[in-house]
């Protein structure tokens, strides 16, 4: 599986647009790329998952180079409630392996300030 | 519909005891993992069954043990408790066990604290 690197926090104001950037440069070709929120007490909430390119949902945005060798989570206007730990993770999809292993790495705690 | 249900959600137990945790899954979903998250270990994959049979399994002692019913409901157990294992123990589903394609479904899980 892929080594993934985020940073380990990051601040923000109200409002603003924030892009966390993940490093997967071991990534494999099956390998998808998925973002999970999560806030303290609680477990982790799946946010978006790509493959390449651009994905965009109700949440959040995740843009994707053509090399793959990185991503990008972006949140538009941010807002207090969305100070969490950010977690990226590589890993195999349809293809039959590391079946239901998540593997987490530190994770990204964005503050959100009024 | 409903959400992955952990019980109980908080736990207080003593050294050398053992403890069993329960995990429902959302209906339909056959694929149930369990993971250990501690301040200083993060989130740490203990197990996962998909359809009553384990398919994958963390680096975890011996102590740690899990099953699946025929409903998919799940538990976990932990015997011989250590003040180590004092930690948020969460619990995902997902319908084929390919998490990483359709996203997992965590539970709020249970809080275990060992005295």
């Amino acid at each position: 599986l892929a080594k993934t690197t985020q940073p380990i926090s990051m601040d923000s104001y109200e409002g603003q647009e924030v892009n966390i950037t993940c490093s997967h440069n071991n990534i494999a070709t099956n390998d998808y790329i998925t973002w999970y929120q999560q806030f303290p007490s609680q477990g982790p909430r799946f946010i978006i998952q790509g493959y390449k390119t651009k994905v965009t949902n109700e949440v959040a945005s995740l843009f994707i180079p053509a090399d793959r060798k990185s991503s990008t989570l972006s949140l538009p206007r941010v807002s207090l409630s969305d100070t969490a730990v950010y977690y990226c993770l590589v890993g195999e999809g349809n293809y039959g392996g590391s079946q239901g292993n998540l593997i987490f790495g530190k994770g990204t705690k964005l503050s959100v300030k009024p | 519909k409903a959400g992955v249900t952990q019980t109980p959600r908080y736990l207080i137990k003593t050294r050398g005891q053992q403890v069993t945790l329960s995990c429902s899954p959302i209906s339909g979903h056959r694929s149930v993992s369990w993971y250990q998250q501690t301040p200083g270990q993060g989130l740490q994959f203990l197990f996962e069954y998909f359809s009553e049979t384990q398919r994958n399994k963390g680096n975890f002692p011996g102590r740690f043990s899990g099953r699946q019913f025929s409903n998919s409901r799940s538990e976990m157990n932990v015997s011989t408790l250590e003040l180590g294992d004092s930690a948020l123990y969460l619990c995902a589903s997902s319908q084929t066990g390919t998490g990483y394609a359709d996203g997992y479904t965590f539970g709020s899980g249970t809080r275990l604290t060992v005295v």
